[in-house]
């Protein structure tokens, strides 16, 4: 098993640009996540899914869209990139069978200029 | 709101002492509580968790946690600390079936030779 994987690794954008951050799990978990992680500030809940057709807005939902097709599958979407998105992002998995420990990526570290 | 604190920013101890790094939270009926950690330039790795029964937990790397209900704390400990031990530490709580973590705001453990 891969785990979960998220790419692209490190991205360096334009302010006003858009890109989508992409992650995948292969333990068949209903519930997805994506936090942000800033200095100081712990890791803050973006938007999380239940289950495939199913999303809900996080801590800090603001500038990021999210959807989910299918079980494996959540990328992040940002629309119109601004310098406070600059940030480490971490996707998630999770399952009521694994007492919802969750599994992290490796993480996307994201600078907008 | 719900919310998780770790008061210490910083823990510094000695190798071979006794660790403890603390926990407290503020979250309405019975969460399933985490601690992880995080390597420098890396992911989160999942130490320990509480779901029920004993208040004391084990967990990975000889750390282990107790949970107090009465003050709704759960303070990470190890007997014997390791310079190899020195990273950030997050207690994280999931509201019962959110599949969400709420995290702290992480504590920077400093083990010293």
């Amino acid at each position: 098993n891969a785990g979960v994987t998220q790419t692209p690794k490190f991205q360096v954008l334009k302010t006003g640009q858009s890109m989508t951050l992409q992650c995948a799990q292969d333990m068949n978990h209903e519930y997805m996540s994506w936090y942000r992680q800033d200095p100081g500030m712990g890791l803050r809940l973006i938007h999380y899914s239940v289950g495939a057709g199913i999303t809900d807005q996080g801590e800090v939902p603001n500038g990021y869209n999210v959807s989910r097709s299918t079980t494996e599958d959540f990328p992040l979407r940002l629309l119109s990139a601004a310098p406070s998105q600059t940030s480490v992002y971490f996707c998630a998995s999770s399952s009521p069978g694994t007492s919802y420990e969750q599994y992290f990526g490796p993480g996307t570290r994201l600078t907008v200029t | 709101a719900q919310s998780v604190a770790q008061p210490e920013d910083q823990v510094n101890v000695a190798e071979g002492n006794p660790l403890t790094v603390k926990c407290t939270y503020s979250v309405s009926g019975n969460p399933y509580l985490f601690w992880y950690v995080q390597y420098p330039n890396r992911g989160l790795q999942f130490l320990l968790k509480y779901i029920t029964g004993d208040n004391l937990v084990k967990g990975s790397y000889g750390f282990e946690a107790e949970f107090n209900k009465s003050q709704t704390s759960f303070h990470l400990k190890k007997p014997s600390a390791l310079v190899s031990d020195s990273a950030l530490y997050f207690c994280a709580v999931s509201p019962l079936h959110t599949g969400k973590l709420i995290f702290g705001q992480g504590t920077t453990l400093q083990v010293k030779p």
